[in-house]
């Protein structure tokens, strides 16, 4: 069964340190998210990609924040001076076309950041 | 815009008990709504879906939910609450295809032996 994976499963990095995370999205889908979920609360919508664009983003996903589809395959989400509330899970998604619109989920990437 | 309200943050009940969890949404348009499960330390599982045809839906692990406009809730049950079910629970609605997920607070059920 095809599924969504994400890299690292656990990142520590420093606060002003850049991070990369990485997602591998369901191979038909077309439309892609971040998620995050801080320690105890909801999992909110950071922002969602079609098309090779930005189509909706929250007020979280501020100017630190940035996505990427490089090759076709991956998806990124780069914080490019994280912050010590930047500390969460971190859930890519995808979804097909269908009128479903089930989101497929990934584990997801701790990020911790000290 | 939307938004989703589950009741309860915690809920514990015994081995075999009925399992209740409640969502309420709001919409401005019919929505498409999700039941989705986290295990311990795992990402997000979908549970069940409604997407306007039967409002009574059928999901995997014997739960199931009941679309009432009127009350304009999709709550969860299970008749038997099994030890395995003790996980986290979320609720979820979208208006159109490709739209973002809003997910309520989530419901953390306790299942006592």
């Amino acid at each position: 069964e095809p599924e969504v994976t994400q890299t690292p499963s656990h990142q520590v990095t420093q606060m002003g340190q850049e991070v990369i995370l990485r997602c591998v999205p369901i191979s038909n889908h077309l439309y892609f998210y971040w998620y995050r979920q801080i320690l105890g609360q909801k999992v909110e919508f950071l922002v969602s990609f079609y098309n090779n664009e930005i189509s909706e983003k929250s007020e979280i996903f501020d100017d630190q924040f940035s996505v990427e589809r490089p090759d076709g395959s991956n998806f990124t989400l780069k914080i490019r001076s994280t912050k010590l509330e930047d500390s969460a899970m971190y859930f890519c998604a995808s979804t097909g076309t269908s009128a479903y619109n089930e989101q497929f989920f990934g584990p997801g990437t701790r990020l911790t950041v000290l | 815009a939307q938004s989703v309200t589950q009741l309860g943050s915690h809920v514990s009940v015994s081995e075999g008990a009925l399992v209740l969890l409640r969502c309420n949404y709001s919409s401005s348009v019919p929505p498409y709504l999700f039941w989705y499960v986290q295990y311990p330390n795992q990402g997000l599982q979908l549970l069940l879906k409604y997407t306007s045809a039967a409002t009574l839906v059928k999901g995997i692990n014997g739960f199931e939910a009941e679309f009432k406009k009127s009350e304009t809730s999709f709550h969860l049950t299970k008749p038997s609450a099994h030890m395995s079910d003790a996980a986290e629970y979320f609720c979820a609605v979208t208006l159109t295809a490709g739209n973002k997920l809003t997910f309520g607070g989530g419901t953390r059920v306790l299942v006592k032996p």
